[in-house]
């Protein structure tokens, strides 16, 4: 079984709707993090999570919420999608040992905005 | 913020020949990693780099920590058709968050 899972694979919305893409994890890692992948422009941090109290922006967190629930679960909400939010979105999770961290992705989440 | 100068954006190459892509900073991190994203899949982890002037090596590929930490290369060596992919560098410092690459497209012709 994969370690960090995504749900769903792939989503088409419209404009105006509000989308929440998942993410569950069984590595036991305290951090979570979500990326937002667009061609050309690598991968961008949408907000990141250290524990299940904790929640901090990224570089492009306007647009978008989240929500740790539990050690294994961070989710992502769109309250209003828009077409540019149209991209293949990534979960990680981490663990820092020894000031080392490793990021490890789940198989991402193609979303289609119309 | 951070940012992460990696090159070169893309290559193509001949199957059997050897690949070289290096990611700069104007910063320097404790930690170099290299990840390689597959068509549809999430990026998956290749090397990671935890010293000053540590080299290590999986299979055909072969990795730097440059000696500034300000830098890492990757190689890859006598490519094969299933090395086509986005490779990415990451770099971090002091437990903070990764700062990643823009990727290096790699397409391979038979």
């Amino acid at each position: 079984d994969a370690d960090v899972t995504q749900t769903p694979r792939n989503r088409i919305t419209k404009t105006g709707k509000r989308i929440m893409l998942e993410c569950s994890q069984t590595k036991g890692h305290d951090r979570m993090y979500w990326y937002r992948q667009d061609p050309g422009l690598g991968l961008r941090l949408i907000y990141y999570s250290f524990d299940v109290k904790d929640i901090n922006k990224g570089e492009i967190s306007d647009g978008y919420s989240v929500s740790r629930q539990a050690q294994a679960k961070f989710s992502l909400s769109l309250e209003s999608a828009i077409p540019n939010q149209t991209a293949l979105y990534f979960c990680a999770t981490s663990d820092l040992v020894g000031g080392d961290e490793t990021q490890y992705f789940g198989p991402g989440t193609r979303l289609l905005v119309l | 913020g951070q940012q992460l100068n990696q090159s070169p954006q893309s290559m193509f190459i001949q199957e059997g020949e050897d690949v070289s892509m290096n990611c700069t900073s104007s910063s320097i991190f404790n930690t170099w990693l290299w990840y390689k994203q597959d068509p549809g899949e999430g990026p998956v982890l290749l090397i990671a780099l935890y010293k000053a002037g540590e080299l290590t090596s999986n299979g055909r590929l072969t990795a730097q920590f440059g000696i500034t930490r300000k830098d890492s290369f990757l190689n890859i060596s006598a490519s094969i058709p299933s090395d086509v992919g986005i490779y990415f560098c990451a770099g971090q410092l002091n437990g903070n968050k990764l700062v990643f690459g823009a990727g290096t497209i790699l397409r391979v012709k038979s």
